[in-house]
């Protein structure tokens, strides 16, 4: 099955304690983002790539990290989390930069105490 | 930059009814793409409907149609036959069409749908 798949799916942590969401999607992609959802903001990018070593930052991405050494994965790197990065945050990915929409992962719903 | 503007936060309607979803956006660029996605409580993203700027026939998938009137930079969504399914989190989004530039989607508020049985 064609899917993005992000674990973990709920995470609490404590501030300033290193994670990593991972992303991984089984379409051969070239083009991954990152987005975070808080409410009434929407979704709004952090992080995108448009290859294998090829990222970029999007509108929010203070306090994150990114790298993409594979064309499948993605991950996302919280290097000392703090309360502000509490929200839902979800890995698309797109073979055609988007023109056909995206394919979203299930999100993964992250706490920072 | 481009904004997206859901101004209705929530809507409620009657199983099998007709509902329209309501979006403006702001941009400079003449070619762009402009989606509507859904989020029901499983929090899933999935992708109702698409629309390509420079066609201007409105896109439609089933129960699902747009009025894209590029002018007045307006995007609404029409959802017919209403089912207990369609409640969810609506929102629209835009995407400029810029070859070798951060395809980003650019996301309104949302809009929360209830389908009342």
């Amino acid at each position: 099955e064609a899917q993005v798949t992000q674990n973990p799916r709920y995470l609490i942590t404590v501030t300033g304690k290193k994670l990593t969401v991972t992303c991984s999607q089984n379409m051969n992609h070239e083009y991954m983002s990152w987005y975070r959802q808080d409410p009434g903001l929407g979704l709004r990018q952090i992080y995108y790539s448009m290859n294998v070593e090829v990222t970029d930052k999007g509108d929010v991405p203070e306090g994150y990290k990114v790298s993409r050494k594979e064309k499948r994965n993605f991950p996302l790197i919280l290097e000392s989390p703090s309360p502000n990065q509490t929200s839902l945050y979800f890995c698309a990915s797109s073979p055609d930069r988007g023109r056909y929409g995206y394919t979203f992962g299930s999100g993964t719903r992250l706490t920072v105490v | 930059a481009q904004t997206v503007t859901q101004s209705q936060p929530e809507m409620s309607v009657q199983e099998a009814e007709t509902v329209t979803l309501s979006c403006t956006y702001d941009t400079s660029e003449n070619n762009y793409y402009l989606f509507w996605y859904k989020q029901p409580p499983s929090r899933q993203m999935i992708l109702v409907i698409r629309q390509e700027a420079y066609k201007q026939q409105n896109a439609t998938e089933n129960r699902f149609s747009v009025n894209f009137q590029k002018a007045a930079k307006s995007f609404s969504l029409k959802i017919s036959d209403s089912q207990l399914g369609d409640t969810a989190m609506y929102f629209c989004a835009f995407m400029k069409h810029s070859a070798g530039a951060n395809s980003k989607l650019t996301f309104g508020k949302g809009i929360t749908l209830s389908v009342r049985p």
